[in-house]
């Protein structure tokens, strides 16, 4: 039954090492998110793809890439992790028509060691 | 720029009881949707209740209710009856054409046995 899939849940990786993390949608989704939440804050915005034009937000850091190779799957590469680096990391997806909510994978909770 | 403002960072209920949480947002918008999220620790997100800005009647769905007061772009939510697994951290968010979730800093509710 599960809709938006993040995987894994959690993830270590070294300072500096890239790492990457995955997210799948079965709901036919036109727009994929990207946000990160660290302790107890709100999630920010990386970027979101509306189909496969990516939007960046002003303050995402270069360190943070994405791709969307087909409407099901959305990846988020780092680079080279930072210590500040270290949060939880929010897929989500949602449609266009009717700004219906936004539905949220599990999450992926990324340690930099 | 839109902004969600959530100004009780804790909260906490006696079982049984109700709370209300506030959310008051800044828009040039004239329609756009406004949701409340839960997020339980160490798990998803999940959509508590939508409100429409072009709908007056105030949205409801079960336990949950909001008070939608557009003129003083207020949004907040009442929790009727608090359960146990009300627990959670709620954030408030909003949504208008540019299909971009903006999320308040959250409230984190406690329900005490």
């Amino acid at each position: 039954d599960a809709m938006v899939i993040q995987n894994p849940r959690y993830q270590v990786t070294q300072f500096g090492k890239p790492v990457t993390l995955s997210c799948s949608q079965t709901l036919n989704h036109n727009v994929m998110y990207w946000y990160q939440q660290k302790s107890s804050q709100a999630p920010k915005l990386l970027f979101h793809y509306y189909d496969k034009d990516f939007n960046n937000e002003a303050d995402t850091p270069d360190n943070f890439q994405s791709r969307r190779p087909n409407t099901s799957f959305c990846f988020l590469d780092i680079r080279s992790p930072g210590l500040g680096d270290a949060a939880m990391y929010l897929c989500a997806t949602g449609r266009i028509e009717g700004s219906t909510e936004a539905f949220f994978g599990q999450g992926t909770r990324l340690t930099v060691v | 720029a839109q902004t969600v403002t959530q100004s009780q960072p804790e909260m906490s209920v006696q079982e049984a009881e109700t709370v209300t949480l506030s959310c008051t947002y800044d828009t040039s918008e004239s329609n756009y949707y406004l949701f409340w999220y839960k997020q339980p620790p160490s798990r998803q997100m999940i959509l508590v209740i939508r409100q429409e800005a072009y709908k007056q009647q105030n949205a409801t769905e079960n336990r949950f209710s909001v008070n939608f007061q557009k003129a003083a772009k207020s949004f907040s939510l009442k929790i009727s009856d608090s359960q146990l697994g009300d627990t959670a951290m709620y954030f408030c968010a909003f949504t208008s054409g540019t299909y971009k979730y903006i999320f308040g800093t959250g409230t984190r509710l406690k329900v005490l046995a």
